[in-house]
């Protein structure tokens, strides 16, 4: 599926580093998600946008900056990360957040790996 | 506190039938998703079940229970492309999804 597309599909960075993620959806979705995917862990959801307005941050560090320009558009923004933010990022798109029964789409990933 | 179980891993044989059961607890309920996830790819959309009763699509059915706690993705005539993780989610009163940490699903020839 190219309906969400994420760039890099692989970074690694060091800890001082500044970097940013992207996620395009030509889906035509309101709603934007960004979640952390750890090795045999559950989804952790990150940042929720909604038309543009972000309606959740599940007690993220400040080291991740969220960035919505428009509803197509989702970035993440990095610095001095940690060790432990090795991880896959997804980035997924759904019609709009919430209402029942509507699935999320979800791009190919950031593999990040901070030494 | 919001929780999904599901099995770690499992293990069948191509052409066999395989069964991957989740129980949720969630604040509030607003239906229950299965998602595909092959290796080093996107989770993909497999099913939504918010009403009791088994949906099927294809080789693949998925069951809610409401009573319970408690779903099943049924996958028929199995093949090595199913090789995946399967990713349970349950959406909460917020339309939240609570996910697993997913059932790695091996296939052997």
């Amino acid at each position: 599926e190219t309906g969400v597309t994420q760039t890099p599909r692989h970074l690694v960075m060091g800890m001082t580093n500044k970097k940013s993620l992207k996620c395009e959806q030509h889906l035509g979705h309101n709603a934007m998600y960004w979640y952390k995917q750890s090795a045999k862990k559950p989804l952790e959801l990150m940042f929720v946008y909604n038309f543009k307005e972000q309606t959740e941050n599940n007690s993220v560090p400040s080291r991740f900056s969220p960035e919505c320009p428009n509803s197509s558009h989702l970035f993440l923004h990095l610095h001095t990360l940690q060790p432990e933010d090795s991880a896959l990022y997804l980035c997924a798109s759904s019609q709009d957040e919430g209402g029942g029964g509507q699935p999320q789409h979800f791009g190919d990933g950031t593999r990040l790996s901070i030494l | 506190g919001q929780n999904i179980d599901q099995p770690t891993e499992m293990t069948a044989t191509e052409g066999a039938i395989v069964q991957i059961n989740c129980t949720y607890q969630t604040s509030g309920f607003n239906g229950l998703f299965w998602y595909q996830q092959h290796a080093g790819e996107a989770p993909t959309f497999l099913s939504y079940n918010v009403l009791d009763g088994l949906e099927e699509k294809g080789r693949f059915s998925s069951f809610l229970s409401r009573s319970k706690g408690y779903s099943y993705l049924l996958l028929k005539e199995l093949q090595m492309k199913d090789s995946a993780s399967y990713l349970c989610a349950g959406s909460d009163s917020n339309y939240q999804l609570i996910w697993g940490a997913g059932t790695k699903l091996i296939i052997k020839p």
